[in-house]
């Protein structure tokens, strides 16, 4: 089985400053997708950046980006210019490319990085 | 951007007591899912739902769950005699085509509380 790992439990930034959340994962697989979510206050989560295992280059969404270390198992986030608005929980999550047996379809979630941004 | 809706947002019940949690996905999408997490500890998966048929299930989805899509637009969660250690935040999910690199659409939660 698949395991995500978010090692901060707890991280803060100041306002337009960068900072980077960690996250490992252990898996048998070549073939997968990495997901950061994040979680407002709202409650509500909602996707930040996706990376496709077999794509060498890292994803990027406008300030967010991500740092995939594929033999290293480490997918870490980049947010630059931190807002305020960008103040909440981070999640990480794991999911097969491939296959039918139990567990292969669900997103496996690491246990979250809550972000403070300092203004 | 459409949202998932999920009702109530705290559901106060006695141990024993079954309780149905409520979703409303996205209109157009196809696949359906339940993850919860209890206080302190990750988001885990329970259910995948899709065509009026449990697609995938965890171990946590034991008898005592069960998911329903009764009248095309809701998508109920079932806990037919809740336990102390089912109380944690509920969350429903809805997704397009149900593709493995598809984002899931998350509701903002139902805060269950078994006393």
């Amino acid at each position: 089985a698949q395991t995500v790992t978010q090692s901060q439990p707890e991280m803060s930034v100041q306002e337009a400053e960068t900072v980077t959340l960690s996250c490992t994962y252990d898996t048998s697989e070549s073939d997968y997708y990495l997901f950061w979510y994040k979680q407002p206050p709202s409650r509500q989560m909602i996707l930040v950046i996706r990376q496709e295992a077999y794509k060498q280059q890292n994803a990027t969404e406008n300030r967010f980006s991500v740092n995939f270390q594929k033999a290293a198992k480490s997918f870490s986030l980049k947010i630059s210019d931190s807002q305020l608005g960008d103040a909440a929980m981070y999640f990480c999550a794991y999911r097969s490319a491939w296959g039918s047996g139990a567990g292969s379809y669900q997103l496996t979630f690491g246990k979250g990085t809550k972000l403070s941004v300092i203004p | 951007e459409p949202e998932v809706t999920q009702t109530p947002s705290h559901q106060v019940t006695q141990m024993g007591q079954e309780v149905i949690l409520r979703c409303v996905p996205i209109s157009n999408h196809l696949y359906f899912y339940w993850y919860r997490q209890i206080l302190g500890q990750k988001v885990e998966f329970l259910v995948s739902f899709y065509n009026n048929e449990i697609s995938e299930k965890s171990e946590i989805f034991d008898d005592q769950f069960s998911v329903e899509r009764p009248d095309g637009s809701n998508f109920t969660l079932k806990i037919r005699s809740t336990k102390l250690e089912d109380s944690a935040m509920y969350f429903c999910a809805s997704s397009p085509q149900g593709a493995r690199n598809e984002k899931l659409f998350f509701g903002s939660g139902t805060q269950l509380s078994v006393l």
